[in-house]
């Protein structure tokens, strides 16, 4: 069965610092892989995704994420945190391309020091 | 374009009271969601519609059922609400799932007193 780990639930770095989140996921077969981002008081929206094209990914707003199957990983960074930045992070996986479910993880909450 | 939308956006609910949480999208998707959003605990899939006219139970069904109206409306119910089912409600849709973006609708925040 599929799943996903977040490393950190809440992450705090300062204005202009490299932001690392971090995931890890389980499947039994090469998967979907995405991060969605919540500004507070609002839905989701998706951030970038993996579907077996590139492994290195760049989305939204800056942020970029890296699929390495040895490692099960698919961790979100961006070289420069901004303000604009604070929000909650969700990983989630589907390993099916017919499947309509994908499994989100716990989230965490990046914080941006002024 | 309105993407998904939700109503209502608040609800306070006394327990063994039922209402219908409503969701539509405009984007022609196939397959339809629904979220509950508790602190710590990410998303965690309700129902789910992968067609119209078709409904699957996800990870935390009890307590709730669906109805899929037509290719646009999929609205959750609560036949007789408890504490437990305090929590934020998403509804989400997408094309045809798997490797295809889910777009999220604002929300509704549920209290059961």
């Amino acid at each position: 069965a599929q799943s996903v780990t977040q490393l950190g639930s809440h992450v705090s770095v300062s204005e202009g610092a490299l932001v690392l989140l971090r995931c890890n996921y389980s499947s039994s077969v090469p998967p979907y892989l995405f991060w969605y981002v919540q500004y507070p008081n609002q839905g989701l929206q998706l951030l970038l995704k993996y579907t077996s094209a590139a492994t290195l990914v760049k989305g939204i707003n800056g942020f970029e994420a890296e699929f390495k199957k040895s490692e099960t990983s698919f961790h979100l960074t961006k070289p420069s945190a901004h303000m604009s930045d604070a929000a909650e992070y969700f990983c989630a996986v589907s390993d099916l391309p017919g499947a309509s479910k994908i499994i989100f993880g716990s989230g965490t909450r990046l914080s941006i020091r002024p | 374009n309105a993407g998904v939308t939700q109503t209502p956006k608040f609800q306070v609910l006394k327990t063994g009271q039922s209402m219908t949480l409503q969701c539509a999208q405009d984007m022609n998707h196939n397959s339809m969601y629904w979220y509950r959003q508790d602190p710590g605990m990410g998303l965690r899939l309700i129902y789910y519609s992968a067609s119209e006219g078709t409904t699957d139970k996800g990870e935390v069904p009890n307590g709730y059922n669906v109805s899929r109206l037509n290719k646009r409306e999929f609205s959750l119910r609560l036949e007789s609400a408890a504490p437990s089912q305090t929590s934020v409600y998403f509804c989400a849709s997408t094309s045809s799932g798997g490797g295809d973006t889910q777009y999220f609708g604002p929300g509704t925040r549920l209290t059961v007193l």
